[in-house]
C-alpha cells in the first residue's frame, strides 16, 4: 500500500539556521516525489519534484531535496531559513505519468515556525 | 498563463443541504483531479477526471461526485451534506505527472 511519513509534525527553527524535514514512502514501484508548501488558508505551492536522474533535485526559494532509493527517502532541505519560510510542507508520491493513475499521497505535513 | 482557479472560495452550508464547487484547470490541462483536507485526515484523493472521464477514485462515499466538462472545468458535487464534511476542498490540474493546485474552497458544514 502507498503511504508517506513525515516523522515530525512540527519543527522550529531560528531564522538563518539550516532545515532539513524528513519524509520516506511505501510505494510499488519507483514513484514521482514532490515537496509542497501551503500558508495558512492557501492551496499548496510545489517546492520541487523528483521524476529521474540527478537524485538531488533544487526548487524554489532556496530549497533542494534529495531522493534516498535504498532508504525510500526525500528529505527537504535549505541550507538558511528565511522568516516568510514559516509554513506547512507536505511530502507527496504520485504514479509516474503514462500509467494511467494521476493520484497523489500526502504525508500529514511538518509545520515550520521560524523564530527571530 | 492562468493558475487553476476555484469557486467559491468559501461557503457555508447546513446538514443536508447540497454543494457544487467549481475548477477550471490550467488551458491545455486535461486532467483534474479533487482533495480534501481537514485537521484529522489531512489531504485525502477524492477523484480524478481525465478528458470527462472519471479516471481514479478515493475512498468517499457515493454523496461526493464530480463530473468533467469538454473544456476540462470540473466540478464536484456533494449531497446530503454532512458536519464531516466541513474542509478545504482542493483541485488540482496535472501535466505528464506535475499537479498545480487551485486555492481551494473552504466549505464550513453547520
Amino acid at each position: 500500500a502507498q503511504s508517506v511519513t513525515q516523522p515530525d509534525i512540527h519543527i522550529t527553527v531560528s531564522e538563518g539556521a539550516s532545515l532539513e524535514l524528513r519524509c520516506n514512502y511505501s510505494y510499488g514501484a519507483t514513484p514521482y516525489l514532490f515537496w509542497y508548501v501551503q500558508s495558512p488558508g492557501q492551496g499548496l505551492q510545489l517546492l520541487l519534484k523528483y521524476f529521474s536522474g540527478d537524485t538531488l533535485v533544487q526548487g524554489i526559494k532556496g530549497f533542494e531535496a534529495e531522493f534516498k532509493r535504498s532508504q525510500s527517502s526525500f528529505n527537504l532541505r535549505k541550507p538558511s531559513v528565511h522568516w516568510s519560510d514559516a509554513a506547512e510542507y507536505f511530502c507527496a508520491v504520485g504514479a509516474r505519468a503514462g500509467t494511467g493513475a494521476n493520484n497523489l499521497f500526502f504525508g500529514t505535513g511538518t509545520r515550520l515556525t521560524v523564530i527571530p | 498563463k492562468a493558475g487553476v482557479t476555484q469557486t467559491p472560495r468559501y461557503l457555508i452550508k447546513t446538514r443536508g443541504q447540497q454543494v457544487t464547487l467549481s475548477c477550471s484547470p490550467i488551458s491545455g490541462h486535461r486532467s483534474v483531479s479533487w482533495y480534501q483536507q481537514t485537521p484529522g485526515q489531512g489531504l485525502q484523493f477524492l477523484f480524478e477526471y481525465f478528458s470527462e472521464t472519471q479516471r481514479n477514485k478515493g475512498n468517499f462515499p457515493g454523496r461526493f461526485s464530480g463530473r468533467q466538462f469538454s473544456n476540462s472545468r470540473s466540478e464536484m458535487n456533494v449531497s446530503t451534506l454532512e458536519l464531516g464534511d466541513s474542509a478545504l476542498y482542493l483541485c488540482a490540474s496535472s501535466l505528464e505527472g506535475e499537479q498545480f493546485f487551485g486555492p481551494g474552497t473552504r466549505l464550513t458544514v453547520l
